[in-house]
């Protein structure tokens, strides 16, 4: 089965840090870019940042510039988000996400919610 | 404020047909790329729902059907039912932002 995991979520404090994981499961997982989307509460979707297949080419919303760090290990299967500077409209459920060749998101994981306070 | 614009809510009666409009700019959907839809249940991931604009991917029914005109796209549910109750991301790419953007979503009330 086709599969995304996400953990590493939770409480943190403003200013602090926290690291994502995706694991992915069921798919030759090197030969996808991976991306994170996430979803504050009560609010729509909203692109946070994703990596190319080989992990050369990565790619941030606005919002996360300069405090996101994406990176994947091809070895583990495994797609990573490093938040520092994290603020309170950082806090949401964060998804990872398979990106198609149609560039659509084809696999969701359940997510994992980062609470900041 | 997303790039991509939609109806923040549409309602419909069992049976009966809704489309969900996706209002974008000549940096996404008008310059050519593809739009696709979610559904994403209450306490849910998103799922993808139609992909490069018209396609469905297995196991969604053929009454989703989307459709794509300028720097517009639109989903359309026919024979509308309970379990549609739901909301519904349009998405694209946009090149000036070099990202890929979702629309603000659409909450699909069945009455």
């Amino acid at each position: 089965e086709v599969q995304l995991v996400e953990s590493g979520g939770g409480l943190v404090q403003p200013g602090g840090s926290l690291r994502l994981s995706c694991a992915a499961s069921g798919f030759t997982f090197r030969t996808y870019a991976m991306h994170w989307v996430r979803q504050a509460p009560g609010k729509g979707l909203e692109y946070v940042s994703g990596i190319s297949s080989n992990g050369g080419s990565t790619y941030y919303g606005n919002p996360v510039k300069g405090r996101f760090t994406i990176s994947r290990d091809n070895s583990k299967n495994t797609l990573y988000l490093q938040m520092g500077s994290l603020r309170a409209e950082d806090m949401a459920v964060y998804y990872c996400a398979r990106l198609t060749s149609d560039d659509a998101f084809d696999i969701w994981g359940q997510g994992t919610m980062v609470t900041v306070s | 404020q997303s790039v991509v614009t939609q109806p923040p809510s549409v309602s419909g009666a069992p049976g009966q047909r809704v489309t969900i409009s996706c209002t974008g700019s000549s940096s996404n959907i008008g310059a050519g790329y593809d739009v696709h839809w979610y559904q994403q249940l209450p306490g849910t991931a998103p799922k993808l729902l139609i992909y490069a604009n018209t396609d469905r991917p297995s196991g969604v029914p053929d009454r989703f059907s989307g459709s794509k005109s300028g720097t517009s796209a639109s989903l359309a549910i026919t024979g509308l039912q309970a379990e549609d109750e739901a909301d519904y991301y349009c998405q694209s790419y946009d090149s000036s932002l070099s990202v890929w953007v979702f629309g603000g979503g659409t909450k699909l009330t069945v009455l």
